[in-house]
């Protein structure tokens, strides 16, 4: 079955530290992976794109990685700031019939 | 801003009843998706319009239609509404529907009461 998991559900850091959230998932045949920040509310936006030949990529303080073999990425955040505090959401899309799969989402607050 | 509008913002309407929520893509998307959020859920995804054709569907109940008109608006159509419709529906849309980048609207909440 092709399903997307996060973890972890929820966390909670000080402002200026990092944190690293991750996505495994099970999509078949793969063709890309995205990860999304979601403010309470609102629409997600795009954080980065992967492909399967792409192993990091960065959008300011944000750094993905991908590892295609394990099936496995991860979303990292530098030097946390109170607006991060939002959804993380990592979304895989499937080659054959393009079809989309959303993980649950891991759900970060910043705290001063 | 993404460039996607819904209407309206927010919706507050009683069990049984039916609305109409709307959303205008991107200017030059073909592409229109919807997703239903429930509180403190992730998105499900519910149907995908290309160009006036149904794309795909997903997790949509068939009280729920959609349909994307000739200038690529779309409207999704909420029937028989139960307390369980209450969520922020949202529509994305994107250039073609394979594997670029979907945009997101800000949301139409829906309170069922």
């Amino acid at each position: 079955k092709n399903q997307v998991e996060q973890s972890p559900q929820s966390l909670i850091i000080l402002e200026g530290k990092n944190c690293t959230l991750q996505c495994n998932y099970t999509v078949s045949p793969f063709s890309n992976l995205r990860w999304y920040k979601q403010d309470t509310g609102r629409g997600p936006v795009s954080l980065t794109i992967m492909t399967f030949s792409e192993n990091t990529k960065s959008n300011g303080r944000y750094t993905a990685t991908l590892d295609a073999d394990t099936k496995q990425s991860s979303l990292h955040i530098t030097a946390s700031q109170l607006s991060d505090s939002a959804s993380y959401i990592c979304v895989v899309r499937r080659a054959a019939g393009n079809k989309l799969t959303f993980g649950g989402g891991t759900r970060v607050l910043v705290k001063p | 801003d993404s460039g996607v509008t819904q209407t309206p913002k927010h919706l507050i309407t009683a069990t049984g009843q039916r609305v109409t929520l709307r959303c205008s893509p991107r200017s030059g998307d073909l592409s229109v998706y919807w997703y239903q959020q429930s509180l403190d859920q992730g998105l499900q995804f519910l149907i995908q319009y290309y160009n006036g054709e149904e794309r795909a569907k997903g997790n949509i109940l068939e009280r729920f239609s959609a349909q994307q008109f000739p200038d690529l608006h779309s409207e999704l159509n909420l029937s028989s509404l139960e307390l369980g419709d209450s969520a922020l529906y949202f529509c994305a849309s994107s250039v073609e529907g394979g594997g670029y980048e979907q945009y997101f609207g800000p949301g139409t909440r829906l309170t069922v009461t």
